[in-house]
């Protein structure tokens, strides 16, 4: 089945500081991958979506010059975590998924936990 | 976007047949059902995707009525490693950007 990986699985740094989050489709290619983030005990909840070669489209209410998400390539995007304060310690998750064809579920990565101090 | 109810929990025996439920009451026409598998710390798993009628793999099965208004996940046989949170997501790749949205999803335990 299709495999996404995704770099680093954890994540430990002092407030203040920018975090890059990896996501790769390792064997098809992703026209589309998805951020998620995930509280304790709370389902996910989806940040935004990025299409290869586009600005990402961004949920309502999550500032896009906070989690900077870049989709240079079919088989990586980046989310980055601009100036992390504690607020922003959470699991986060990408997908990948290939929009241009119907009936293609998403695929997950294993999630970053990322904790700032 | 379609927003999915399912039971918030679950509690089963092992090696009985657990069936999930989920009502999607504004499904579009071109929407599917998507399943997935949940562990803590982990990323959702695919379990089973379907459109319509049934749909079985070699884990679990997908009922889908004809109104295609819910759906039914059903796991034979359960194991302590089913223990986990399922998801049913409604929505296809080619529409919405391929967006879907994450209900918050059934907490299955499996007890010995």
């Amino acid at each position: 089945g299709a495999v996404v990986s995704q770099h680093p699985s954890w994540v430990i740094c002092k407030s203040g500081t920018s975090v890059k989050i990896e996501c790769r489709s390792l064997d098809f290619q992703a026209t589309t991958m998805f951020w998620y983030r995930q509280f304790p005990k709370q389902s996910l909840m989806l940040m935004a979506t990025s299409n290869e070669g586009s600005k990402a489209t961004y949920e309502q209410g999550v500032e896009k010059d906070k989690f900077l998400i870049n989709h240079a390539s079919l088989t990586l995007s980046t989310l980055t975590v601009t100036s992390a304060h504690p607020e922003d310690s959470s699991f986060y998750i990408c997908s990948a998924s290939r929009q241009e064809i119907s009936n293609q579920p998403q695929h997950f990565g294993d999630g970053t936990r990322l904790s700032i101090l | 976007l379609a927003k999915t109810t399912q039971p918030i929990s679950m509690d089963s025996y092992e090696g009985q047949e657990v069936n999930i439920t989920c009502s999607h009451n504004n499904i579009a026409t071109n929407d599917y059902i998507t399943w997935y598998q949940q562990f803590p710390s982990q990323g959702p798993r695919f379990i089973i995707q379907g459109y319509k009628t049934k749909v079985t793999n070699e884990v679990a099965s997908l009922f889908i009525p004809a109104d295609r208004k819910s759906s039914t996940l059903s796991l034979p046989r359960v194991s302590l490693s089913d223990t986990a949170v399922y998801y049913c997501l409604v929505g296809d790749s080619k529409t919405n950007a391929g967006k879907s949205t994450f209900g918050d999803g059934t907490t299955l335990t499996v007890k010995p």
